[in-house]
């Protein structure tokens, strides 16, 4: 098992332009989340979903967009890059659809940086 | 609105000590407290997990104690070892669907 994988590690953007985050797992996990880690902040909750075509919004969705067409695959897009947006993106898993009651699984995360 | 209040921000502790990480929390719907380690460049990793049906759950040197009335939960560190040194989070989740984080504590041990 590979668990959570995300691609790509590192990428630098200019103001403006879009991208996808890509986050996959093989565990079979219903439940599938994006943060991002900033100094001072800890994992801010951006996105979630409960299961495949069922998305909802975390603590700060603004600027980014998700879908779930898959189980496995649960991608993070965002639409328009702003330097507000530099940070390390984490996307995680768990099993179950009340899934934040179980262990979350994360991949080793998307350092992104917009200039 | 910070729903979950990590602290302290860090912490420096010798060898051998006691590090205590302590949280607290807003909303009573949460019934899942679990304990996040992440050493530098990898994701989180879980920890422990606490149940709000008991007050205190060890597993090895790593010990939560809750308290279910005051809404704070934390986390002791026995024989803290340098490979303890990380940042710990503590979460809040369950029947919200959504896993909410603290701000996180730097844990250094010195040797």
């Amino acid at each position: 098992n590979a668990g959570v994988t995300q691609t790509p590690k590192f990428q630098v953007l200019k103001t403006g332009q879009s991208m996808t985050l890509q986050c996959a797992q093989d565990m079979n996990h219903e439940y599938m989340s994006w943060y991002r880690q900033d100094p001072g902040m800890g994992l801010r909750l951006i996105h979630y979903s409960v299961g495949a075509g069922i998305t909802d919004q975390g603590e700060v969705p603004n600027g980014y967009n998700v879908s779930r067409s898959t189980t496995e695959d649960f991608p993070l897009r965002l639409l328009s890059a702003a330097p507000s947006q530099t940070s390390v993106y984490f996307c995680a898993s768990s099993y179950s659809q009340t899934g934040t009651g179980t262990e979350a699984f994360f991949g080793q995360g998307t350092r992104l940086t917009v200039v | 609105q910070q729903q979950v209040k990590q602290s302290p921000q860090s912490l420096i502790v010798q060898k051998g000590g006691i590090s205590i990480i302590n949280c607290a929390y807003e909303n009573t719907a949460f019934d899942y407290f679990p304990w996040y380690q992440q050493f530098p460049g990898k994701g989180p990793a879980l920890l422990i997990a606490i149940r709000p049906d008991v007050s205190e759950k060890k597993e090895g040197r790593f010990t939560i104690s809750f308290n279910k009335s005051a809404k704070q939960f934390s986390l002791h560190i026995m024989d803290s070892q340098p490979g303890d040194s990380a940042t710990y989070f503590c979460a809040v989740g369950g029947a919200t669907n959504k896993l909410i984080f603290g701000t996180g504590t730097l844990l250094a041990v010195q040797p």
